[in-house]
């Protein structure tokens, strides 16, 4: 157990929808990272946040917006959604900003467009 | 622009071969190179890493080289076991970016 947790665990939706997945960091976390998993794309860094703040951007589509709250949970927002959506949604937290070496991973959100 | 490539899997081993998945990594300035581990049903969990060229990162036998001239990060072990079943994921930081290859599945059998 890494100590990030994330919710749902699973999620089905139709297209043009919209959701809204959750990312509880390590206590003491002041970095949540956000990450897509598909088969066709791999692993994907979408963003990332540090203490409320917007540190670096990845491959984020303008459809998904995410913030983090003043309490350091972390929200991803996905509208319109798409078939090619469906991937498994990741966070990931660690104490520093833009620290790859120290990440820790939640087990992830699994996302289903129908 | 910066890619990361891995060999396509999936892999399957018996317990005590050796193993290697190749790495091979596109960047503009000098890279962070790491390989993660994602065991079934779990987030990644980083393996080891190396932050500058002819570092070796080395973590539970597992072992990696920061090639520069190669432009590889391969990732080794001597002889596998049936608890290193996973996916691999060789990754690269250049700035802030993060950029993962697209994972190698190795299962080893008894």
């Amino acid at each position: 157990d890494s100590g990030v947790t994330q919710t749902p665990k699973h999620l089905i939706t139709a297209t043009g929808q919209r959701v809204t997945l959750r990312c509880s960091p390590r206590s003491g976390d002041l970095s949540v990272y956000w990450y897509q998993q598909s088969l066709d794309q791999g692993l994907q860094f979408l963003i990332q946040y540090y203490n409320g703040e917007e540190r670096a951007k990845g491959n984020i589509l303008e459809r998904f917006s995410a913030q983090q709250f003043p309490d350091l949970h972390s929200e991803l927002n996905l509208s319109s959604l798409e078939l090619g959506d469906s991937a498994l949604y990741f966070c990931a937290s660690s104490v520093r900003d833009l620290d790859t070496d120290t990440q820790y991973f939640g087990p992830g959100t699994r996302l289903t467009v129908l | 622009g910066n890619s990361v490539t891995q060999m396509e899997g999936p892999v399957t081993l018996s317990e005590e071969a050796f193993l290697t998945i190749n790495c091979t990594y596109t960047a503009t300035g000098y890279p962070s190179l790491f390989w993660y581990v994602q065991y079934p049903g779990e987030g990644l969990q980083l393996l080891l890493k190396a932050t500058k060229a002819d570092d070796k990162g080395s973590n539970k036998g597992f072992e990696a080289t920061y090639r520069k001239e190669t432009t590889s990060f391969h990732l080794e072990k001597g002889s596998v076991q049936v608890s290193d079943s996973a996916v691999y994921f060789c990754a690269l930081k250049s700035g802030n970016q993060f950029y993962f290859g697209t994972g190698t599945s190795l299962t080893v059998i008894p």
